[in-house]
């Protein structure tokens, strides 16, 4: 079967840098996204992965294992704006994306 | 401002009543799709289209249909809903079909069945 993991929950601090992890096993692997989704509202891209390696947009980052079949998003300078869901999503071989059930993360001041 | 547009917001709805559910967007997309997401559960496609005209059953299609007949709108019906059907649901576009572009969500539709 196809699965995606990725912590339930976490918590961090205003101003700190955390990092949140996704495992997938797929049939097949045609890139990796994360999303970004507050509480009560729609999910919004946030990064793509397809290579090995890290993107960086602003005060996040995206790295990509293939091998591995390992990806974290890294968010930096860390906003109460910050708190909502995090989405790990897989385009497996059939180009179907695959969704993980999301990490919630907690900012506190 | 460019989007997707999910009608209604949220709806109580007996169970064994007929419901669509509307979507709209303006972007231009040719690939549009439904999802439903439950607590504790990561999205979960009921079906998709990769262009107006022809549509495609997603992991959890059964008792949902849905129709296409123009690039703009992708509404999805609910034959006779079912308690189990209670669920957020988002509809969501992207440029093509298959590939590496984004999706754009609209803001969801709350149903519950009773």
């Amino acid at each position: 079967g196809q699965n995606i993991d990725q912590p339930t929950e976490m918590t961090a601090t205003e101003g700190a840098i955390v990092q949140i992890n996704c495992t997938y096993q797929t049939s097949g692997f045609n890139g990796l996204f994360w999303y970004q989704q507050h509480a009560g509202e729609a999910p919004t891209f946030l990064s793509y992965n397809v290579l090995d390696g890290l993107e960086e947009k602003g005060r996040f980052s995206s790295f990509l294992s293939r091998s591995k079949g390992y990806s974290y998003l890294l968010l930096k300078e860390l906003q109460m704006k910050d708190s909502a869901s995090y989405l790990c999503a897989v385009l497996d071989s059939n180009y179907q994306l695959i969704w993980g059930a999301g990490t919630k993360l907690i900012i506190k001041p | 401002i460019a989007g997707i547009t999910q009608a209604p917001t949220s709806q109580i709805l007996a169970a064994g009543r007929r419901m669509t559910l509307r979507c709209t967007q303006d972007m231009r997309h040719n690939a549009m799709y439904w999802y439903r997401q439950d607590l504790g559960l990561g999205l979960r496609l009921i079906h998709y289209s990769n262009t107006a005209g022809t549509t495609g059953k997603g992991e959890v299609p059964d008792g949902y249909s849905v129709s296409r007949a123009n690039t703009d709108d992708f509404p999805l019906t609910l034959a006779s809903a079912v308690p189990s059907q209670t669920s957020v649901y988002f509809c969501a576009s992207s440029e093509s079909g298959g590939g590496n572009q984004p999706q754009h969500f609209g803001d969801g539709t709350r149903l519950s069945i009773l």
